[in-house]
Order: C-alpha cells, then sequence, then structure tokens
C-alpha cells in the first residue's frame, strides 16, 4: 500500500461543475496536508495547505482534513477550463521541512468548456 | 512571490558528460530540495539540505551530488550521465517560520542520450 494514494484518474467535469478530488494516507501521525497543482510540463505549485480536521476554503477551492479517517480532499466549485491540470496531495508528519512531504501519483483533472 | 531559478530549462547532452543543474533562491531559505519527476509519475527526493555546508540523500537513490556552500546556491551534479538519468530535475526551498511552505523552481529537462 502507498502512504499517499490519490484518487484515479483522469478525472473529467464540464466548465462550472464541482470537481472533487480524494487522497488518502497511511501515518496516521501525519499533521500537514497540502494540495500542488501542476501544469503539464510545468513545475508544482502550491494551492492549499490544512493542518487542523475541517473546512479551508481559498475562493473556489476548499480542502477538507479528516484525520480519523485519514483523508483529505479538494474541492474546486465552479470549475474552469484554467483548472485543467495534475493536483497532487502531499502529506508530512509535522510542520518542518516540508520539501520532505510524501507526495501521491496525482491526479489529472480535465475541465471542458 | 517565490523567487526560485533553475538553469538550464532543457537540456540535451551526451554520455559520459559531466552536468551541474543550477539552483538559485533569493528568499533567504535556508531549506533546498531537489526531486526527479518522470512523466506522469511522482515527485521522487533525491537530495535536501538544512542549510550552509549541510546536505543529506532523500527517499530516492541518486548517482548525483549536490553542494551548499552558499545560502542562496543549491547545484546538482552528475559526474557521468547516464540515459537512465534522463527526466526532470525540480528545485524547491521552504521557508523556515511557522508552518513551512515548499516553493518550486520552473525545472530543468534533462535529456541523456
Amino acid at each position: 500500500q502507498k502512504e499517499v494514494e490519490q484518487n484515479s484518474g483522469p478525472l473529467s467535469v464540464p466548465e462550472g461543475a464541482i470537481a472533487s478530488l480524494n487522497c488518502t494516507y497511511s501515518d496516521r501521525g501525519s499533521q500537514s496536508f497540502f494540495w500542488y497543482r501542476q501544469y503539464s510540463g510545468k513545475s508544482p505549485e502550491l494551492i492549499m495547505s490544512i493542518y487542523s480536521n475541517g473546512d479551508k476554503e481559498d475562493g473556489r477551492f476548499t480542502a477538507q482534513l479528516n484525520k480519523a479517517s485519514q483523508y483529505v480532499s479538494l474541492l474546486i466549485r465552479d470549475s474552469q477550463p484554467s483548472d485543467s491540470a495534475t493536483y497532487l496531495c502531499a502529506v508530512k508528519r509535522d510542520q518542518y521541512m516540508a520539501g520532505k512531504s510524501t507526495f501521491g501519483d496525482g491526479t489529472t483533472l480535465t475541465v471542458k468548456p | 512571490e517565490a523567487d526560485i531559478y533553475q538553469t538550464p530549462r532543457y537540456l540535451v547532452i551526451g554520455t559520459g558528460k559531466k552536468i551541474t543543474l543550477e539552483c538559485s533562491q533569493t528568499m533567504g531559505h535556508d531549506k533546498m530540495y531537489w526531486y526527479q519527476q518522470d512523466p506522469g509519475m511522482e515527485l521522487h527526493l533525491i537530495h535536501y539540505s538544512y542549510g550552509v555546508n549541510s546536505t543529506e540523500k532523500g527517499d530516492l537513490s541518486s548517482e548525483s551530488t549536490v553542494s551548499r556552500i552558499r545560502t542562496e546556491h543549491f547545484p546538482l551534479t552528475l559526474e557521468s550521465a547516464r540515459p537512465s538519468h534522463t527526466s526532470q530535475y525540480l528545485c524547491a526551498s521552504s521557508e523556515d517560520r511557522g508552518y513551512e511552505k515548499l516553493f518550486f523552481g520552473s525545472g530543468t529537462q534533462l535529456s541523456v542520450l
């Protein structure tokens, strides 16, 4: 079993719909959770970080964390074609050395006009 | 706005050549990282540094080496490039206050013929 697993893609949604990306992790002691967006041929860009249970909203993005169930999700409301990218989930045991996070394989999202 | 730079952006080189991939950041971050990423695959940490004169190997074994003589500079060297080294190499740094966030450079796409 992988330490960080993301829902298999690719995921395709129509423009304006809600895209839901899911991630489960195996280390129950994990404390820091990140979502990165990576456009094809580009480097990852941090879009959301979450550290406590519940929801965290930033514009059209909402991260949801449930430590008891060991999952973290990313919702994208009013999806736009510009949201088409691969989304990487990353998990860390503490808040230090963010670069030592464990990354998932990514879920590729396509938003169709 | 993150300022982390990688050069070259693309590099095509013959087998057996020595190469150095450059990475510099102007944010004063102590922690820096090198990743290897193949298309559609997860990020693999190959080297990291806590600060000047501190370097460690990452989770993925790599024949490359790194140095950290200055805070802002974290070059990666391959003494003798092979086709198996063909990949994208991403450099990143993380800030040191509170919960850390990771900033990536634009990457170097290396092709060894």
